[in-house]
């Protein structure tokens, strides 16, 4: 069993606030790393898969960050708005098709 | 294209029953997962199918069996429930193994009593 970590768990921010958030995980037998948006009541939803070391990926006002050397991704939000609040998942793949995903960084945006 | 589809939605079972829930995909993705969501917990690899007619075991398999019936359809099976199988039940698939991202299913809730 691979360990996934995901910090913070929770954070609060204001609206225009800019965040980012860490998903740490094993630096050998790497194959991708998955950053996933999971709104409540809804089903976790793909925002980026990154393969390369040093790999960066923008969706908007979202970007990604990949460092495999050292095991960690960085997950940015530009301008935080009330809509991005949801818990942000990511999950590292090995060899074998077997994903690991972390506990989840919960973004609360407040207007 | 609905994506993938699961059933049942809810389940309420007694500790000792058995159920079958059951997931398809309309994408033509050659694997298929069973995730379990605990609070706090994340989303926890029960089984998978990398290709059809193909099974392993993810991080927590006890108590499950999984069927790969065709290239569509991934039924997770509990043959015994047991309260601590209480938990929201996940279903996804992608085309291309570990690098391909994942669609999930729309959940299952399950309560064991």
């Amino acid at each position: 069993i691979l360990n996934v970590e995901q910090s913070p768990q929770s954070l609060h921010v204001q609206e225009g606030d800019s965040t980012n958030f860490t998903c740490s995980f094993p630096s050998s037998n790497f194959y991708a790393l998955h950053w996933y948006r999971w709104e409540t009541a809804k089903s976790p939803e793909a925002l980026f898969v990154m393969t390369l070391n040093g790999d960066e990926k923008k969706k908007g006002r979202i970007s990604a960050t990949l460092n495999t050397k050292e095991g960690y991704s960085y997950l940015y939000i530009k301008g935080s708005q009330p809509e991005d609040s949801a818990t942000y998942l990511c999950a590292f793949s090995g060899n074998f098709n077997k994903f690991y995903f972390g506990s989840g960084t919960k973004l609360n945006v407040k207007p | 294209n609905a994506g993938v589809t699961q059933t049942p939605k809810f389940q309420v079972l007694k500790t000792g029953q058995s159920m079958t829930l059951q997931c398809a995909q309309d994408m033509n993705h050659n694997s298929m997962y069973w995730y379990r969501q605990d609070p706090g917990m994340g989303l926890r690899l029960i089984y998978y199918s990398a290709s059809e007619g193909t099974t392993d075991k993810g991080e927590v398999p006890n108590g499950y069996n999984v069927s790969r019936l065709n290239k569509r359809e991934f039924s997770l099976r509990l043959e015994s429930a047991a309260p601590s199988q209480t938990s929201v039940y996940f279903c996804a698939s992608t085309t291309s193994g570990g690098a391909g991202e994942q669609f999930f299913g729309p959940g299952t809730r399950l309560t064991v009593l």
